[in-house]
């Protein structure tokens, strides 16, 4: 069964400084993998996707993901936080029925 | 921006009414998802539709809970008779099929007392 994992509940980081988000994942065949964050009352807004083609992926407000076959992992990466950035993170992969599968979620707190 | 639109935001109920959730998925999306939040088992995958067609519902307690679209522009999900585990917020998401990413609704905030 496909299954992500992301290993930190919490995440702390000074304003301007590089963050990283972990996560793993588990699947059979190819991963088609994702990103979303969470802000308070809110729903889930999609940040980026790795489908296929470049391991480093681009996406929403400055997010990159690095793909890393060998490791499992997709992890979210920032190079400059913001005091904006706080939110819940959450991991996805969708399986072979387009169901996402997601993570517990990582919050994010970036301090000024 | 084309949103998926819940409806109600916020539902306050007492132990054993009905409750029904209501979401319009984006036009053009054939594909429906609800989730369940809550703090002790994050996102729980409820129901699943392609097409207005139940795909997957293994998710979702059957004694009690049903969901349905009557058609393409409305997907139900109701709860009956409601229980205070039942409190959650719960998430309805539309996309097209094999065409990621899902699209998130703001969610209905249920609390059952």
């Amino acid at each position: 069964a496909q299954s992500v994992a992301q290993p930190e509940d919490q995440v702390n980081v000074a304003e301007g400084n590089p963050l990283t988000v972990k996560c793993t994942y588990s699947v059979s065949g190819n991963p088609y993998l994702f990103w979303y964050v969470q802000y308070p009352n809110r729903g889930l807004q999609f940040l980026l996707k790795y489908i296929t083609g470049d391991n480093l992926v681009k996406g929403s407000y400055g997010f990159e993901a690095e793909f890393n076959k060998s490791q499992t992992s997709f992890h979210l990466k920032k190079p400059s936080a913001l005091v904006s950035d706080s939110a819940l993170y959450f991991c996805a992969v969708r399986d072979n029925t387009d169901k996402l599968i997601f993570g517990t979620g990582t919050r994010l707190q970036v301090f000024p | 921006d084309a949103r998926v639109t819940q409806t109600p935001r916020h539902k306050v109920t007492e132990m054993g009414q009905e409750v029904t959730m209501r979401c319009q998925p984006i036009l053009g999306h054939n594909t429906v998802f609800w989730y369940r939040q809550t703090m002790m088992q994050g996102l729980e995958l409820l129901a699943y539709f392609r097409n207005r067609a139940p795909l997957d519902d293994s998710g979702m307690p059957k004694d009690r809970f049903s969901a349905e679209m009557p058609d393409a522009t409305l997907a139900t999900l109701k709860i009956q008779p409601s229980e205070p585990r039942d409190s959650a917020v719960y998430f309805c998401a539309s996309g097209r099929d094999r065409a990621p990413p899902l699209h998130f609704g703001n969610g209905t905030r249920l609390t059952v007392t």
